[in-house]
Formats: structure tokens, C-alpha cells, sequence
């Protein structure tokens, strides 16, 4: 079963540093997200990427932040200059469609800001 | 705001008992989607049910859907150790509205052997 997949499954980084979190959705799927989970928090949306531009973004993803469709096949979230509140899961996912269609979620990424 | 707000925040049951999960939500939706996170992992995708849909079922999960209440369930049967995980409701924006998913805080099941 086409799964979305997510690396690194770790990234330990110090605080300013810039990373990329990687992600190859479900290869016919139209819609892309990221989303993050804080240690024992809520899952929040970040993010959504349709068409090669960004659909939707909450007031989590600032300037600091970006996203990009590279290729045909991955989906990368930067940080540009990493905080030590960046800390969290990272959890891309991805959908057929937009209404009634299931987002699948990939393994996401740990990210810890030192 | 939309929110998904799951309850119990956490349930212990014996392995073979049924297990329970409500969800609360305030707005409009398309659809509630319900996923299972094991400790520190990834999201599950477990089922996903239309607001035009009352239940669903998916092996021993049954998915009940109150668009009236704004609520929904999840219940598990026979439940066994390894359903231990925390569940999640998941609702988007409604008809014509944002397809970003919102999540409650979950409730957080334990099947004990």
C-alpha cells in the first residue's frame, strides 16, 4: 500500500541553524501538508501546498518558514533560522483531493532545537 | 474556533472490553476523520466519515457520526494490548471551506493485558 514517507526520522540541530525536513507523498496525490505536534500538544496545521503554491497557511508559518515541490516527487518544509520553540514532530501528509479526502500522514520527522 | 475535542483525555480497560471515544466539534464540516498515534510515532489513518454518513465500520471500529450534536464516536471491541495508543478526531472546514485538518488533544487508550 503507497505510503507517504518522511526523512530524516531525527534532526538534532542548534538553535539558528537552518533545516530541511523532506517528504515524498503518495505519488497521485494533488494536495500537500505539513503539520507539527509539540511534545505533548496538540497536533497543529502549518501548512497547505496545491499546484506548486502554498492554499493555506496558519499564523505558525511565518517568514521563517517555507515550502517547496522540487521535483516531481518530494515536498521539503525549511526553517530558515531554527528556534528553540521549533522543537516538535513534523508530520507531512498529503490527500487525492480537497472536501471529503483522507490525508495520510507520514512517520514525521523529530526535530529538537538546541 | 473549529475544534475537535476528544473524551475521555485517557481510559484503561482490560483487554476484550470495549473502549469508547467521544469527539466534540463546533462548526460546519465535510467529514471527521479519526487517527491513532502510538507513543511518539506517526499518524494512523483509521477511518474517515462524511457528514452526510450517521456510522461506519472498519473491522472492530465503529464510527458514529451526530452532525446535529456535533459530535462523533469511536468505539473499539474486543479490544487487545496492542490497540494502547491515543486516538485522534480530525475535522476540515465545512463546504467550501479550509481543508486543513483541526485536532483535539486526543484520549489516550490503554489495553491492559
Amino acid at each position: 500500500e503507497p505510503e507517504v514517507t518522511q526523512t530524516p526520522s531525527h534532526q538534532v540541530t542548534q538553535m539558528g541553524q537552518e533545516v530541511i525536513l523532506r517528504c515524498v507523498p503518495i505519488s497521485n496525490h494533488l494536495y500537500f501538508y505539513w503539520y507539527r505536534q509539540i511534545l505533548g500538544q496538540k497536533v497543529e496545521f502549518l501548512v497547505s501546498f496545491y499546484n506548486n503554491e502554498i492554499s493555506e497557511k496558519s499564523e505558525i508559518f511565518d517568514d521563517q518558514f517555507s515550502v517547496e515541490r522540487p521535483d516531481g516527487s518530494n515536498f521539503t518544509l525549511k526553517i530558515r533560522s531554527t528556534k528553540l520553540e521549533d522543537s516538535a514532530m513534523y508530520f507531512c501528509a498529503s490527500s487525492r483531493g480537497r472536501g471529503q479526502e483522507t490525508q495520510y500522514f507520514g512517520p514525521g520527522t523529530r526535530l529538537l532545537v538546541l | 474556533s473549529q475544534q475537535g475535542e476528544e473524551d475521555p483525555q485517557a481510559l484503561s480497560i482490560q483487554e476484550g472490553e470495549n473502549a469508547t471515544m467521544n469527539c466534540s466539534y463546533k462548526t460546519s464540516i465535510n467529514n471527521l476523520q479519526w487517527y491513532r498515534q502510538n507513543s511518539g510515532r506517526g499518524l494512523v489513518h483509521l477511518i474517515l466519515i462524511r457528514s452526510n454518513e450517521r456510522e461506519k465500520h472498519s473491522g472492530r471500529l465503529r464510527v458514529t457520526l451526530d452532525t446535529s450534536k456535533k459530535s462523533s464516536s469511536l468505539l473499539i471491541t474486543a479490544s487487545r494490548a496492542a490497540d494502547t495508543a491515543s486516538y485522534f478526531c480530525a475535522t476540515d472546514g465545512g463546504i467550501g471551506g479550509s481543508e486543513k485538518l483541526v485536532f483535539g488533544k486526543g484520549t489516550k487508550l490503554t489495553v491492559n493485558p
